[in-house]
């Protein structure tokens, strides 16, 4: 079975920390993506990689970045966190390709106060 | 324009009740179609895939693909209460999913 894992289901963090969500996969998937899911607006891609040190902006980066060192972790990084970004990250990997599917880990909470 | 529009819900059925989702997309260039269900708290998991127009079955699940109309429907026959969960129609853009909002569903027992 695919595995994708989220290094914390749940997270509180204060306005103006630096937060660093992890996720790890065990499928040597090239392609990895972190989502954020919002009530309404569904899931919205911030970042995705389709290699190591290799990254693309997705739909709403701001505020975001990303970091692949090695092929099976990719980490979304929070800059300063602010209130706007409490959600449900997701993260996802997929084998390269067009049209290929993604495997979900499962979530983490993120509550900035 | 969003690449995929999916009617919010919430939906609720009794049990048995045949389930009808849908959702629409903007490019007629899109080849690959997938559904996905997502329990509360979970992530999402692949349930249907598929690839051009059509119609695609697994077990109590059928997906069709309309390329003509640009529109994609999943329906779920004898639901269970084990089938609420929120269902995602992503669109497979280049490399990467585009999903709309996801609709939730409920079924009554």
């Amino acid at each position: 079975d695919v595995k994708v894992t989220q290094s914390s289901r749940y997270l509180v963090k204060r306005t103006g920390e630096k937060v660093f969500l992890e996720c790890v996969q065990d499928m040597d998937h090239e392609n990895m993506f972190w989502y954020r899911q919002d009530p309404g607006l569904g899931l919205r891609l911030i970042y995705f990689s389709y290699d190591v040190k290799m990254k693309e902006k997705g739909d709403i980066p701001e505020g975001y970045s990303v970091s692949r060192e090695k092929k099976e972790r990719f980490s979304l990084i929070l800059e300063s966190a602010s209130t706007n970004q409490t959600s449900m990250y997701l993260c996802a990997s997929g084998f390269r390709g067009r049209g290929t599917e993604a495997f979900f880990g499962q979530g983490t909470r993120l509550t900035v106060v | 324009q969003k690449e995929v529009e999916q009617d919010p819900g919430p939906l609720s059925v009794p049990e048995g009740a045949i389930v009808s989702l849908n959702c629409t997309y903007s490019n007629s260039a899109f080849q690959y179609f997938m559904w996905y269900r997502q329990y509360s708290r979970k992530g999402p998991e692949l349930l249907m895939y598929t690839y051009s127009s059509g119609n695609k079955e697994d077990g109590r699940f059928t997906a069709q693909v309309d390329k003509s109309s640009k529109y994609i429907s999943l329906f779920i026959r004898d639901s269970q209460p084990s089938d609420s969960a929120t269902y995602l129609c992503p669109i497979a853009n280049d490399y990467k999913l585009s999903f709309g909002a996801g609709t939730t569903v409920t079924v009554r027992a």
